[in-house]
C-alpha cells in the first residue's frame, strides 16, 4: 500500500500566482480530506469529500480556494490568486469505506511558501 | 457538535519515565476517539483508537490510552518513554451516533523526552 500521495512536497511561488496541490488517496477509500497546518492556527479542516462529492467546505477560507475530486483516485486544491498568508503545510487524508470508526490516513503534506 | 481539548501545549518527561498526554472530548452521541502522532516534516500517523469495549486500548509503539466516560477523557500513556517518542500528538473525536464524516482534532501536544 503506497499510502496517500501528495505532490509537490514543496512549492515556492510569488503572490498572485495560481497554486495547485494534488492528492492521490489510498485505493478503495471513499472519504478525502484537505487540511491546512500553521503554527498560529494549528490543524484546520478545509473541505472533505465522500464518494467524490464535496460534503462540507465550511473551512475553506475564501473564494480564492477551490477543491475538486474528478474521480476516486485524484483530488486537487487550488489557490488563485495566492497570498503570503496562504503559506502553510497542506495535508490530504483519506479514510476507508463503511464504518466511521476507521482512522484517517495522511499524506506527508505540501509545504507552500508564498513570497 | 463535537470538540476536543488538549490542555497541555507541551509535556516534558525523562527517558524511562512514564508519560501521559491528556485529552478530553465532547460529543452528542457515542465517541469514536483517536490518537495520532506527527514527526517533523511528516503527516499524522494513526496510533490507536477507542470505539467500544475495553476502556484500555493498546496501540502502536507501546502506547495505550484509557477511555473514561464519566470524565469524558481519553489520555494517552506509555509506561517507559523513549527519546524517539518526542513528537507532536493529536487527539481526535468523531460522533459515532451519527454518520458524521469528519473528525475534530485537538490543538496538539508537543512531547519532549529527554535522555
Amino acid at each position: 500500500d503506497a499510502g496517500v500521495i501528495q505532490s509537490p512536497r514543496h512549492e515556492v511561488t510569488e503572490m498572485g500566482q495560481e497554486v495547485t496541490l494534488r492528492c492521490k488517496p489510498i485505493s478503495g477509500h471513499d472519504y478525502l480530506f484537505w487540511y491546512r497546518q500553521t503554527m498560529m492556527r494549528g490543524l484546520e479542516l478545509l473541505i472533505y469529500f465522500n464518494n467524490n462529492v464535496p460534503i462540507d467546505d465550511s473551512g475553506m477560507p475564501e473564494d480564492r480556494f477551490s477543491a475538486k475530486m474528478p474521480n476516486a483516485s485524484f483530488s486537487t486544491l487550488k489557490i488563485q490568486p495566492s497570498e503570503p498568508r496562504d503559506s502553510a503545510v497542506y495535508f490530504c487524508a483519506s479514510r476507508a469505506v463503511g464504518n466511521s470508526n476507521q482512522p484517517q490516513h495522511f499524506g506527508d503534506g505540501t509545504r507552500l511558501s508564498i513570497l | 457538535a463535537q470538540s476536543v481539548a488538549q490542555p497541555e501545549d507541551q509535556v516534558n518527561v525523562a527517558e524511562g519515565n512514564p508519560l501521559t498526554v491528556k485529552c478530553t472530548y465532547s460529543v452528542s452521541g457515542n465517541p469514536y476517539l483517536f490518537w495520532y502522532v506527527q514527526y517533523p516534516n511528516r503527516g499524522l500517523q494513526f496510533l490507536l483508537k477507542y470505539i467500544t469495549g475495553d476502556n484500555l486500548v493498546k496501540g502502536s509503539y507501546g502506547f495505550e490510552a484509557e477511555f473514561n466516560k464519566s470524565q469524558t477523557s481519553f489520555h494517552l500513556k506509555k509506561p517507559s518513554a523513549l527519546v524517539s517518542d518526542s513528537a507532536l500528538y493529536f487527539c481526535a473525536v468523531r460522533d459515532g451516533g451519527t454518520n458524521a464524516g469528519k473528525s475534530t482534532f485537538g490543538d496538539g501536544t508537543t512531547l519532549t523526552v529527554k535522555p
